[in-house]
């Protein structure tokens, strides 16, 4: 069965320094992961998606994510934190064959100060 | 253009009364997802429809749970004899065609069952 674990629930950072957001997934077939952040009172947004192509996958607002299969990760990565980056993400892994039925972590609330 | 719109934002519902939770999909997309997300949790997958018809309602808890999209375009979620345990922010995704990944989210609905 799929899951996935989102290392920390919550993280700090300082406006300008990077992100790292982390996330290990388990899945007997080649996965499909995702990103999506939700803000307050907000729909929740993809941020990034990976679907087999390049393991570095680029996203919105400066967010990239990196599929290591030997780690089994998919770490969020952004270089330097601006204040609206502040939201909560969630690292979401697809069924097995399936990417119909989602399957998320239980997400990292990202606090960014000034 | 519009977004996934869900009505209403907030309802406070008796424990044992029924309930009725409304989703308008952005236009054209055919497939139609509900989620429920509880306080500190991802989302958790209820069911999904293709057109019409309900292609996976694997993630409905129970009989008191059902949806329809009669029309293949808004769906309505249905909770009969709500309970409190029910209480959660309830979530409808679309997508423009069966299989494609991103799945664009309504602000959600929150329900508190007293």
């Amino acid at each position: 069965a799929q899951s996935v674990t989102q290392l920390d629930s919550h993280v700090s950072v300082s406006e300008g320094t990077p992100v790292l957001l982390r996330c290990n997934y388990s899945s007997s077939y080649s996965p499909s992961l995702f990103w999506y952040v939700q803000h307050p009172n907000k729909g929740l947004q993809l941020l990034l998606k990976y679907t087999s192509a390049a393991t570095l996958v680029k996203g919105i607002n400066g967010f990239e994510a990196e599929f290591k299969k030997s780690e089994t990760s998919f770490h969020l990565t952004k270089p330097s934190a601006h204040m609206s980056d502040a939201a909560e993400y969630f690292c979401v892994v697809s069924d097995a064959g399936n990417n119909r039925k989602l399957i998320w972590g239980l997400g990292t609330s990202l606090a960014v100060n000034p | 253009g519009a977004g996934v719109s869900q009505t209403p934002s907030n309802k406070v519902t008796e424990k044992g009364k029924y309930v009725e939770l409304r989703c308008d999909p952005i236009s054209g997309h055919t497939a139609l997802y509900w989620y429920r997300q509880s306080l500190g949790q991802g989302p958790e997958f209820l069911i999904y429809f293709q057109g019409t018809g309900a292609a996976d309602d694997s993630g409905l808890p129970n009989d008191r749970f059902f949806a329809v999209r009669p029309e293949g375009s808004v769906s309505t979620l249905k909770i009969q004899r709500t309970e409190r345990g029910d209480s959660a922010v309830y979530l409808c995704a679309s997508s423009p065609y069966d299989g494609a990944y991103e799945q664009y989210f309504g602000p959600g609905t929150r329900l508190t069952v007293t």
